[in-house]
């Protein structure tokens, strides 16, 4: 399958910092990018989906102003966790899909943590 | 995305089948039966995809059932690499990315 990578695996940061993580395509153009986060022992939740180019969709729940998304290229795109509480460490996975109905792949995560 | 049903948690032991259970009774026609793995602090992995028919491939096999309100995944050989969360979605093929991630079977393999 593709590959897409994310930076960093693991940060910490202090509280009310921001925190930028990377989510890039190796081997393939993303014409889209999923943002996922899971809590611990819990499942995936779908924070947001950004296409090239555009504005994310953000899902009900998820506050946009505070999980910046930009998807500004084809293999890259970022999440930006602005002022970040405790209470936002998490894990934080992103997936990427070419255009067309091809299937997407998963970034190795990022671990989060707040301190 | 229809709605999966899965056990929490399984036991295998090493070198045998592990046969991973999916209910999904709600499944509409043009939706797809997705599996993906998560082993502990990574990002998940695709395993294999199928719409009616069995599927193969170098992973594992998916047996779906005739009025596709079920299916099986099975990992013919489990190892203790293949300990992790097994997750059945069923989507859309258009949806690719935008899953709906229930809580999945733990899988643990034995040795």
């Amino acid at each position: 399958g593709a590959v897409v990578s994310q930076h960093p695996s693991r940060v910490i940061c202090k509280s009310g910092t921001s925190v930028k993580i990377e989510c890039r395509s190796l081997d393939f153009q993303a014409t889209t990018m999923f943002w996922y986060r899971q809590f611990p022992k819990k499942s995936l939740m779908l924070m947001a989906t950004s296409n090239e180019g555009s504005k994310a969709t953000y899902e009900q729940g998820v506050e946009k102003d505070k999980f910046l998304i930009n998807h500004a290229s084809l293999t890259l795109s970022t999440l930006t966790v602005t002022s970040a509480h405790p209470e936002d460490s998490s894990f934080y996975i992103c997936s990427a899909r070419a255009r067309g109905p091809t299937e997407a792949f998963f970034g190795q995560g990022t671990r989060l943590t707040v301190v | 995305d229809a709605k999966t049903t899965q056990p929490p948690s399984m036991d295998c032991a090493e070198g045998r089948a592990a046969n991973l259970p999916c209910n999904h009774s709600t499944i509409s026609g043009n939706e797809y039966v997705y599996w993906y793995r998560q082993i502990h602090s990574q990002g998940p992995q695709y395993i294999i995809h199928g719409l009616k028919n069995n599927e193969t491939n170098e992973m594992a096999s998916l047996i779906i059932t005739e009025d596709r309100k079920s299916s099986t995944l099975i990992l013919p050989h489990a190892t203790l690499r293949d300990t992790a969360v097994y997750y059945c979605i069923v989507r859309v093929a258009s949806n690719a990315g935008k899953s709906t991630f229930g809580d999945g079977t733990t899988l643990t393999v034995k040795p």
